[in-house]
């Protein structure tokens, strides 16, 4: 099983849309979890961390988490054309011992059309 | 504020060529992180640094690669000899922590694209 996966897409949506972006993970123990955008041809940048069961929202973005089906999500609100680019699920898990590392899902490519 | 500092931004070399990636961090960040990113693989985490030292290192492919962090201000991914699968984006990460089960966020370079030919 991959560590984090996400669907690859393309997510095409209208302007003025909800997007939905989703992913999961595989470690149980896995305690904080990101959303990184990224442009194309440029790095990536962090836009919603989470790190309880529940929504956090931010904006027109809103973190969803549920650690018992290990599931993360991203809504985005109001979509613009601005928000087309590749989003990257981020999740801290163990590497051994006490250590982690941030193992990113190969992100879904969200496309807003005017 | 400076962010993380990669060189160089493009690399074309010739397979067998030895190839140097160069990162400086953002001032204050204790952890560096080297990740490598390409269509198919996404994005992998190669190695990361803690207070200069080396964590983990199970990302590294193959023996051709190598990392350092002489200082809290430089590290450097070197590939020696370079193949043509090595051909991808190579980015670099600083972290205020990292390492830990409350790893905090990442901050990337703007990467080095390299191609071998």
């Amino acid at each position: 099983q991959k560590e984090v996966e996400q669907n690859s897409g393309p997510l095409s949506v209208p302007e003025g849309a909800i997007a939905s972006l989703n992913c999961t993970y595989s470690d149980r123990v896995s305690q904080s979890f990101f959303w990184y955008r990224q442009y194309s041809g440029k790095s990536p940048e962090l836009i919603m961390s989470i790190y309880s069961n529940g929504d956090k929202e931010d904006g027109r973005f809103t973190a969803q988490l549920n650690k018992a089906s290990q599931y993360v999500s991203l809504l985005i609100r109001d979509s613009q054309p601005s928000d087309s680019a590749t989003y990257l699920c981020a999740v801290n898990m163990r590497s051994g011992g006490s250590n982690y590392k941030l193992t990113f899902g190969k992100g879904t490519l969200l496309t807003v059309n005017p | 504020d400076a962010g993380v500092i990669q060189s160089p931004r493009h690399e074309v070399t010739e397979m067998g060529q030895e190839v140097t990636l160069r990162c400086k961090p953002i001032s204050g960040h204790n952890s560096l992180f080297w990740y490598r990113q390409t269509m198919m693989r996404g994005l992998e985490l190669l190695i990361y640094f803690n207070n200069n030292v080396p964590i983990d290192d199970s990302g590294m492919p193959e023996d051709r690669f190598s990392a350092k962090m002489p200082n809290a201000s430089f590290s450097t991914l070197k590939i020696q000899p370079s193949e043509p699968r090595d051909s991808a984006v190579y980015f670099c990460a600083s972290s205020l922590r990292g390492g830990g089960s409350n790893t905090g966020e990442l901050f990337f370079g703007e990467g080095s694209r390299l191609t071998v030919l």
